[in-house]
């Protein structure tokens, strides 16, 4: 069953630092999220991304934070100068086209800001 | 906006007992409603969906939902647990017509015992 995969599974940096985390969703959907998770509590929503463009974004995701399919399989998310409270599980997912579709996450990227 | 409420953080329940994980949803539209499973260090697992039809809708590993529009809830079950079922439960809930954003509970731990 194909899947969505997410590198690094952890990853740690330095307060003002900027972050890249990558994920490779399932190649036939059409439809890219990021959502994040704190201490393995709420699963909260960040951004969506159709048409190489961001659908809808939370207010959690700021200027701080972008977006980005820099080609045909990769899906981006930037942190340009991260916080202590950036620090979360980021679980990247894709869906097919119908809002019907369920969401298929990847295994997340653990990130620690120190 | 599209929101989900499950009451309890925490639901613990003998092996071979039958459990149920609460969910109540809020939206303006007809609801999309999804249930998924987190294990440890693990991306979420889709488990069942109702969009339309049948209020007793099954899915994997034995588990099943009932949508009570009524009651605005869509509660999971499972006849008889299993330890293995120890693990976290995220209701979720998407309006109809939107493709973005999926809203998620905070969860809820079930821990089953032998």
């Amino acid at each position: 069953e194909p899947e969505v995969t997410q590198t690094p599974s952890h990853q740690v940096t330095q307060m003002g630092q900027e972050v890249i985390l990558r994920c490779v969703p399932i190649s036939n959907h059409l439809y890219f999220y990021w959502y994040r998770q704190i201490l393995g509590q709420k699963v909260e929503f960040l951004v969506s991304f159709y048409n190489n463009e961001i659908s809808e974004k939370s207010e959690i995701f700021d200027d701080q934070f972008s977006v980005e399919r820099p080609d045909g399989s990769n899906f981006t998310l930037k942190i340009r100068s991260t916080k202590l409270e950036d620090s979360a599980m980021y679980f990247c997912a894709s869906s097919e086209a119908l809002s019907l579709s369920p969401l298929h996450f990847g295994n997340g990227t653990r990130l620690t800001v120190t | 906006a599209q929101s989900v409420a499950q009451p309890e953080d925490q639901v613990n329940v003998a092996e071979g007992n039958p459990l149920t994980v609460k969910c109540t949803y809020s939206v303006s539209g007809n609801p999309y409603l999804f249930w998924y499973v987190q294990y440890p260090n693990r991306g979420l697992q889709f488990l069942l969906k109702y969009i339309t039809g049948d209020n007793l809708v099954k899915g994997s590993y034995g588990f099943e939902a009932e949508f009570n529009k009524s009651q605005t809830s869509f509660h999971l079950k499972k006849p008889s647990a299993l330890v293995s079922d120890s693990a976290l439960y995220f209701c979720a809930v998407r309006e109809w017509n939107n493709n973005n954003d999926m809203r998620f509970g905070a969860g809820t731990r079930l821990t089953v015992k032998p």
